[in-house]
């Protein structure tokens, strides 16, 4: 079945430092990777996505990377500050059936 | 233009009871997506729902079911509750499912308390 693996649960770093994030899939049909973001309390919202047919993509802290052939895909952010604090998801979708799989998620905690 | 919208916000019921639980999507997104979320087991698929049908199941038992109306309406029943279903559900909208560029957009979610 879809299954997405994400690691670590937990993710500790200093103000600046970068943080990654990884995640695996299980299903070769999966088509789109979304992630998002869950502050404490809050609604999970999309902070960046990468579609199967791109190999990385970007947005100013915010970068996001797939290997298709190994079937993972990371998040990297860079430059962290204490906002970045929060709960982070990724997904994939199945390009067979749409259906959209999350990982565990990682608390990421950036301390000031 | 408003965003999802789950009510009620908050739910205490005790075991044995049934509860439902209502999410308006967004103007124009046709596509309603359910999720259970708990601390220990992140963002669990419940079902998806498009143009009054049901799309995908996640692996729920029938205790949990959902349906949409016509005016992408969607609600989900959960009968003879357990302590296991306290949890935060989460409705997400679409403008169509499965579709690269129509992202999920998530409502505030119902707490529910099984007592």
């Amino acid at each position: 079945g879809e299954n997405v693996e994400q690691h670590p649960s937990t993710l500790s770093v200093q103000e600046g430092d970068s943080a990654v994030i990884k995640c695996t899939y299980s299903d070769s049909a999966s088509n789109y990777f979304p992630w998002y973001k869950q502050e404490l309390g809050k609604r999970p919202q999309l902070i960046i996505d990468i579609r199967s047919n791109v190999g990385e993509k970007k947005d100013q802290r915010i970068a996001v990377t797939l290997n298709k052939t190994a079937k993972h895909f990371s998040l990297h952010i860079t430059e962290t500050q204490p906002e970045d604090s929060a709960v982070y998801f990724c997904a994939a979708v199945s390009g067979n059936t749409g259906k959209l799989i999350f990982g565990q998620g990682t608390t990421l905690q950036v301390k000031p | 233009k408003a965003g999802v919208t789950q009510t009620p916000r908050y739910l205490i019921k005790t075991r044995g009871q049934q509860v439902t639980l209502s999410c308006s999507p967004i103007s124009g997104h046709r596509s309603v997506s359910w999720y259970q979320q708990t601390p220990g087991q992140g963002l669990q698929f419940l079902f998806e729902y498009f143009s009054e049908t049901q799309r995908n199941k996640g692996n729920f038992p029938g205790r949990f079911s959902g349906r949409q109306f016509s005016n992408s309406r969607s609600e989900m029943n959960v009968s003879t509750l357990e302590l296991g279903d306290s949890a935060l559900y989460l409705c997400a909208s679409s403008l169509v499912p499965g579709d690269n560029n129509s992202p999920l957009h998530f409502g505030n979610g119902t707490r529910l308390t099984v007592t």
